[in-house]
């Protein structure tokens, strides 16, 4: 099991450049979620996904879109990359749904590593 | 969400325990105490939750007071590896209502 997975680690753009970041997870969770952490704060949640197919804006989803058309899969994309949007970006995926022998609590969220992103 | 306070930092020594506490005084009653934890760079990791009761597992102890209003996470044997950030967060824990929201959380620096 690899869990929570993303790439790029490292990434720098040039303002006005676009990218995607994948995450993907093979723990069959049916939820996946993408966060952003500045310097100092807490995580803030931009875009979330409660299943294949669907996707709703989070906190701050201003600049971002996702995309997840695999379970496993969730990207983050930025089409007009910006200063503003250096951070480091979190995947997590959580609630392995019916039938996975396991009682998870619906909110232990597995993280991924991190994507650590410097817009110039 | 019911706000959570925690204090900004705190220090302990290596190998006695480590006691977080987190005030929640407007958790509602289906709302659970969830606490993570986020080493130096890494994706924050899920330590332990609880609704009323003491809850321990092989990280952590959670003692929740019996008005709810506030817990505190004991790490009983802290270790140099148990530096971190401390987040606190309280919750609805059911399937429709699965986000999180992390504060600023508390720095806990673990001294040899």
């Amino acid at each position: 099991n690899a869990g929570v997975t993303q790439t790029p680690k490292f990434r720098v753009l040039k303002t006005g450049q676009s990218m995607t970041l994948l995450c993907a997870q093979d723990m069959n969770h049916e939820y996946m979620y993408w966060y952003r952490q500045d310097p100092g704060m807490g995580l803030r949640l931009i875009h979330y996904s409660v299943g294949e197919g669907t996707t709703a804006k989070g906190e701050v989803p201003d600049g971002y879109n996702v995309s997840r058309l695999k379970k496993q899969n969730f990207l983050l994309g930025l089409e007009s990359a910006a200063p503003s949007q250096t951070s480091v970006y979190f995947c997590a995926s959580s609630y392995p749904g019916l039938g996975s022998g396991r009682g998870y609590p619906y909110n232990e969220q597995f993280f991924g590593p991190g994507t650590r992103l410097t817009v110039l | 969400d019911a706000k959570t306070t925690q204090p900004p930092s705190m220090d302990c020594a290596e190998g006695r325990a480590a006691n977080l506490p987190c005030n929640h005084s407007t958790i509602s009653g289906n709302e659970y105490v969830y606490w993570y934890r986020q080493i130096h760079s890494q994706g924050p990791q899920y330590i332990i939750h609880g609704l009323k009761n003491n809850e321990t597992n092989e990280m952590a102890s959670l003692i929740i007071t019996e008005d709810r209003k506030s817990s505190t996470l004991i790490l009983p044997h802290a270790t140099l590896r148990d530096t971190a950030v401390y987040y606190c967060i309280v919750r609805v824990g059911v399937k429709d209502d699965y986000k999180l929201s992390f504060g600023a959380g508390t720095t806990v620096t673990v001294r040899a």
